[in-house]
């Protein structure tokens, strides 16, 4: 059963660019959540996509924009890139059991590390 | 959700029970208690849950006061793979999971 899964591992870019950051959720699963941490902090909440719709968003400004499939996989974008995005960016899946989320856990994938030069 | 508190860092030996604690004094009586940990360079792995029972899993215990302002995870026989940061979250089912700083639990050979 295969987990949540993030392309690319790695991904090196310049100021100013745009990025696309993918991530299959877990087999069942229907939620995906992205959350971003910068080296040596907690991963914080960027937004999590429901039924193909931005449910809930974190502090980021609108550079930061997402997409969910109707096969539940997900993409995070980012615009305008600035070297403070540089990141781990992870995705959570997790199973809704409602219309507003659930008790159910969230799973990571081991995310994609974005370095700004 | 809920703030939690937990201890910067803690060490444990090798084959001993590590028991990391967790404060959340203002926990509402929707919100459940998650652990996670974060091993470097991996995503955070989820460990356990719960809300009110105790709750024992393949990986750990989590014991909650019956107050439910503070919670106890435990790992039964430490490993050094075990070596990882800690984060304890409460939050509801409606809002997504806010880490703070956890613990680092250092299990020592």
């Amino acid at each position: 059963d295969a987990g949540v899964t993030q392309s690319p591992t790695h991904l090196i870019k310049t100021r100013g660019q745009q990025v696309t950051l993918r991530c299959s959720p877990k087999s069942g699963h229907d939620t995906v959540s992205w959350y971003q941490q910068a080296l040596g902090q907690g991963p914080q909440f960027i937004f999590q996509y429901y039924e193909e719709e931005e449910r809930q968003r974190g502090n980021f400004p609108d550079r930061f924009s997402g997409h969910q499939f109707p096969n539940y996989s997900s993409e995070l974008n980012v615009n305008a890139l600035l070297l403070g995005d540089s990141a781990l960016y992870l995705c959570a899946s997790s199973l809704a059991t409602g219309a507003w989320g659930s008790n159910q856990p969230q799973h990571f994938g081991d995310g994609t590390r974005l370095s700004i030069l | 959700d809920a703030k939690t508190t937990q201890p910067p860092s803690m060490d444990c030996a090798e084959g001993r029970a590590a028991n990391l604690p967790c404060n959340h004094s203002t926990i509402s009586g929707n919100e459940y208690v998650y652990w996670y940990r974060q091993i470097h360079s991996q995503g955070p792995q989820y460990i356990i849950h719960g809300l009110k029972n105790n709750e024992t899993n393949e990986m750990a215990s989590l014991i909650i006061t019956e107050d439910r302002k503070s919670s106890t995870l435990i790992l039964p026989h430490a490993t050094l793979r075990d070596t990882a940061v800690y984060y304890c979250i409460a939050k509801t089912g409606a809002n997504n999971l806010f880490f703070g700083t956890g613990t680092r639990l250092t299990v020592i050979p």
